[in-house]
């Protein structure tokens, strides 16, 4: 079985700082890596992935992950946090079979 | 493309009300989930089905929730009967072909059991 942690449920920045969210994962089998975002009322929205291609994966609104096997870790970051980047961000993991295990969440607040 | 579409958005209830959520998962995509989101659980995984068929439900609390897929673009999940630690958001998600996929998520509803 696969699981996420993170760690840090609320994690403040202030605008323009550097956005660090930490993932570390557990998986028997190589995996697939996701981070997904969550704003209020809404579903998730798929942010990037890693499939075993390049470790360093770039996604949308700036924001990039690498992949460190040694470190079974899968860090998300963003260089300059914006007002908008306020959201929920799950970090989750899938071992090949379908069930994709997600972490708690870290609630991403931005200060101005 | 209209993206999953989940029915009711909300839903008020009282406890031992049977309580049907609905889903309708982008066309095409062959893979249907359904997850439970609270503040003290975070997303389980309830169910999964891979081409209309559930392949996996141990994720499923107990026999008061029960899950249908009669058809590639139709899904639902009933609870019955409902109490009020059911109480949560409860999405639907579809995937196409393999796990390195992406999910697409639906907006949710939220389901309130008095």
């Amino acid at each position: 079985a696969q699981s996420v942690t993170q760690l840090g449920s609320h994690v403040s920045v202030s605008e323009g700082a550097l956005v660090l969210l930490r993932c570390n994962y557990s998986s028997s089998v190589p995996p697939y890596l996701f981070w997904y975002v969550q704003y209020p009322n809404q579903g998730l929205q798929l942010l990037l992935k890693y499939t075993s291609a390049a470790t360093l994966v770039k996604g949308i609104n700036g924001f990039e992950a690498e992949f460190k096997k040694s470190e079974t870790s899968f860090h998300l970051t963003k260089p300059s946090a914006h007002m908008s980047d306020a959201a929920e961000y799950f970090c989750a993991v899938s071992g090949g079979n379908n069930r994709l295990a997600f972490g708690k969440g870290n609630q991403v607040v931005v200060i101005p | 493309d209209a993206g999953v579409i989940q029915s009711p958005r909300h839903e008020v209830t009282e406890m031992g009300q049977e309580v049907t959520l609905r889903c309708k998962p982008i066309s095409g995509h062959n893979s249907l989930f359904w997850y439970r989101q609270t503040m003290m659980r975070g997303l389980e995984l309830l169910i999964y089905f891979n081409n209309n068929v559930p392949i996996d439900d141990s994720g499923m609390p107990e026999d008061r929730f029960s899950a249908k897929m009669p058809n590639a673009s139709f899904s639902t999940l009933k609870i019955q009967p409902s109490e009020p630690r059911d109480s949560a958001v409860y999405f639907c998600a579809s995937r196409l072909g393999q796990a390195y996929n992406e999910q697409f998520f639906g907006p949710g509803t939220r389901l309130t059991v008095l």
